[in-house]
């Protein structure tokens, strides 16, 4: 199976509310991302949480992660419609290549 | 403005006729990447390239070809397409650090249909 794995599949959640979206993961890492599509678009970077990291914040996102648990979390505050998306982690592995691995997804909703 | 810019956006094509999806980076970034995405499987990389003339295979590099003669391009080469290569493409690109502390800038994504 994939290296992330995210969990929920999917969610949806009134407009205001906090999502929280986790991932899973297999191996050791360099860092953690995760990554933001909008309907079969490309995917945006939006926060990488390096491994000697425990929690990151940019804006509405808290990204945390546990090495130990080999998991990361996703939590948006305050959601809005815009959010709603596809969110996906990709795990940079410490196996000395650059193959950063995804996980299939979590769909948000938000409704408004 | 900083981007990677792939083409075609959308393409259908028939069994066997040879293709080739452009990519092309402005950031000078030395990796890019090729991944598919298809339902239910997430995205898997195709191959990838760490800087000019330095290849490699990913996870699902049956049937793709690609080459890496400019720090900028990354062509995506189906000598023979097939049905099972319809799927949504997406190039990505990135800076390589000691630190590695860089995440991929993606293109927009090409839609193929093999027909």
């Amino acid at each position: 199976s994939q290296q992330g794995e995210e969990d929920p599949q999917a969610l949806s959640i009134q407009e205001g509310e906090n999502a929280t979206m986790n991932c899973s993961y297999k191996t050791s890492i360099n860092n953690l991302q995760w990554y933001r599509q909008n309907s079969g678009r490309g995917l945006v970077h939006l926060i990488l949480i390096r491994s000697n990291e425990r929690e990151k914040h940019s804006g509405r996102l808290r990204v945390t992660l546990d090495t130990s648990k080999k998991s990361s979390s996703l939590l948006i505050t305050a959601s809005r419609a815009a959010d709603t998306a596809s969110y996906f982690c990709a795990t940079d592995p410490t196996s000395g290549t650059y193959k950063y691995i995804f996980g299939t997804g979590t769909r948000l909703k938000v409704l408004a | 403005e900083a981007q990677v810019t792939q083409n075609p956006r959308y393409l259908i094509t028939v069994t066997g006729k040879k293709l080739t999806v452009t990519c092309s980076q402005n950031m000078n970034h030395e990796y890019m990447s090729w991944y598919r995405q298809d339902p239910g499987l997430g995205l898997r990389q195709i191959y990838y390239s760490m800087n000019v003339e330095v290849t490699d295979k990913g996870d699902v590099p049956e049937g793709y070809k690609v080459s890496r003669k400019e720090k900028r391009n990354f062509p995506l080469i189906l000598e023979s397409p097939s049905p099972n290569q319809t799927s949504l493409y997406f190039c990505a690109s990135s800076s390589v650090t000691p630190g590695r502390n860089y995440g991929y800038t993606f293109g927009s994504g090409t839609r193929l249909t093999v027909v």
